[in-house]
C-alpha cells in the first residue's frame, strides 16, 4: 500500500497563476482533508470531505477550491495563486469509525 | 471555540534525559487528543492517541502520554531522550460532534543534545 500520495512535491508559482494539487489514498478510507502548514501555526484545515460526493469549508478556505473525484481522489485547487498561499499542503484521510488520520509527504508550494 | 496550546514551541533536551511536551486543551465535552511527529521535511506520523480508553497511552518510540481531565492537559513524555526523536511534534484533538475535523497546536521542536 503507499497510503496517501500527493503531487507534485514542490512547485513554484507566479501570483495570479493556477494549479492543482493532487491527492490520492489507497486504503478506501472515506473522509479526506486537506491542510496548510505554516510556521509557528500548526496546521490548519482548508476543506474537508467527509464522504465521496460532499465537501465542506474549513478553518481557512479562502481562495481554494476542492473536488472529491471519487473515493480515493480530492484535488486541491488555487485558481489565482497569492504570496500568502506559499506554503507546505497536507493532504490526509481517515476511515470510517477511526478517529485518527493519515497524513501524505506534503506538497511545498512557493508563490512569487 | 475549541482549541489547543502547546506550551513552548522549541525545547531542548540532553541525550537520555527526560523529554516532556505540554499539550492543553479548551472544551466542555471530551475529546479525542493525538500527538503527530513531524521529522524534518517528511509527512506527519501518528505517535499516539486517547480515545476514552486508558488514561495513559502509550505510542510509538517509548512514547507515552497521560490524559488529564481535571486539568485538561495531554503532556506527551519520553523517559530517556535519543538523537533520533530531535523532530516538531503537534498535539491535535478532534470531536465526534465536528466530523473529526482535527484542531492542531502550533507545534514543538525538540532539540537533542549529545
Amino acid at each position: 500500500n503507499a497510503g496517501v500520495t500527493q503531487t507534485p512535491k514542490f512547485q513554484v508559482l507566479k501570483t495570479g497563476q493556477s494549479m492543482t494539487l493532487q491527492c490520492a489514498q489507497d486504503m478506501n478510507h472515506n473522509s479526506m482533508y486537506w491542510y496548510r502548514q505554516d510556521p509557528g501555526m500548526g496546521l490548519r484545515l482548508i476543506y474537508y470531505s467527509a464522504s465521496e460526493g460532499t465537501t465542506d469549508k474549513g478553518e481557512v478556505p479562502n481562495g481554494y477550491n476542492v473536488s472529491r473525484l471519487n473515493k480515493r481522489e480530492f484535488s486541491l485547487r488555487l485558481e489565482s495563486a497569492a504570496p500568502s498561499q506559499t506554503s507546505v499542503y497536507f493532504c490526509a484521510s481517515r476511515p470510517g469509525g477511526e478517529h485518527e488520520q493519515y497524513f501524505g509527504p506534503g506538497t511545498r508550494l512557493t508563490v512569487t | 471555540a475549541q482549541s489547543v496550546t502547546q506550551l513552548g514551541s522549541h525545547v531542548s533536551v540532553s541525550e537520555g534525559a527526560l523529554v516532556l511536551l505540554r499539550c492543553n486543551y479548551s472544551s466542555s465535552v471530551p475529546p479525542y487528543l493525538f500527538w503527530y511527529v513531524q521529522y524534518p521535511n517528511q509527512g506527519l506520523q501518528l505517535l499516539l492517541k486517547y480515545t476514552s480508553a486508558a488514561t495513559l497511552v502509550k505510542g510509538i518510540n517509548g512514547f507515552e502520554a497521560e490524559f488529564k481531565k481535571s486539568e485538561t492537559s495531554f503532556h506527551l513524555t519520553k523517559p530517556s531522550a535519543h538523537m533520533s526523536d530531535a523532530a516538531e511534534y503537534f498535539c491535535a484533538v478532534s470531536y465526534r460532534s465536528n466530523d473529526y475535523k482535527l484542531s492542531f497546536g502550533a507545534g514543538t521542536t525538540v532539540t537533542v543534545r549529545a
